[in-house]
């Protein structure tokens, strides 16, 4: 039931550039509200990686960056790492809900 | 270090109930929300509740709405989840998440709990 949706993969080559979109509404996005992403490696936990549409926190290499227009937000990865292998997720608000909601996810491999 | 532990999740059988726990240390429990947000294995990320900072409110996914229960004791900077009439589609890793101060995003999270409703 995720009402945010995202590619189910995508794939580059060590040193590539690749990015993931997260698509929503007139109620979440499209709506003002800031999107958000997470990373989360096999068998751990989510991991904030871009806040606020597009701000890093401490410790979160430069080589991730985030974007957002109309009802849509981007994450871009440059410089592809062996160990950014993971699932990506966005995140915003929905204002029909009441609640947060999350993206469907993306799986990142790296060739 | 900001740390967030959650425990309390195990097997239960269809109808059962069950009661979550976080315990949060390393920063100042009242001044923030927080949240419940469940991962079916091998699936995506659901948000099931959230209570803001004195637990004067609170929020609930419609899939959980009046079977779920959140509550949080600051005394014990400890944040809660009572499960009630659980249903095999409530099988998940249950993490708990803290809600930033200025935005609506989840940093830190634990490191999650299984609950798995099976007969």
């Amino acid at each position: 039931q995720s009402v945010l949706t995202q590619p189910p993969s995508v794939s580059g080559a060590p040193g590539q550039r690749v990015t993931i979109s997260c698509t929503g509404s007139s109620s979440n996005i499209g709506a003002g509200h800031d999107v958000h992403w997470y990373q989360q490696l096999p068998g751990t936990a989510p991991k904030l990686l871009i806040y606020g549409n597009k701000y890093r926190p401490s410790g979160v290499p430069d080589r991730f960056s985030g974007s957002k227009s109309a009802t849509s937000a981007s994450l871009a990865i440059t410089g592809l790492q062996a160990d950014d292998e993971a699932e990506y997720y966005c995140q915003s608000y929905d204002s029909s809900l009441s609640g947060y909601v999350f993206g469907t996810g993306t799986k990142v491999t790296v060739l | 270090e900001v740390q967030l532990v959650e425990s309390g999740g195990g097997v239960v059988r269809p109808g059962g109930s069950l009661r979550l726990s976080c315990a949060a240390s390393g920063f100042t429990f009242v001044d923030y929300g927080m949240s419940w947000v469940r991962q079916v294995p091998g699936k995506g990320l659901e948000w099931v509740s959230g209570i803001n900072w004195n637990g004067g409110s609170t929020f609930y996914a419609d899939s959980v709405k009046g079977r779920f229960t959140i509550s949080r004791d600051n005394a014990k900077n400890s944040l809660y989840l009572q499960m009630n009439s659980l249903r095999a589609e409530d099988t998940a890793f249950y993490y708990c998440a803290r809600v930033a101060m200025i935005g609506n995003w989840f940093d830190p999270w634990g490191q999650g709990t299984l609950v798995t409703v099976s007969s």
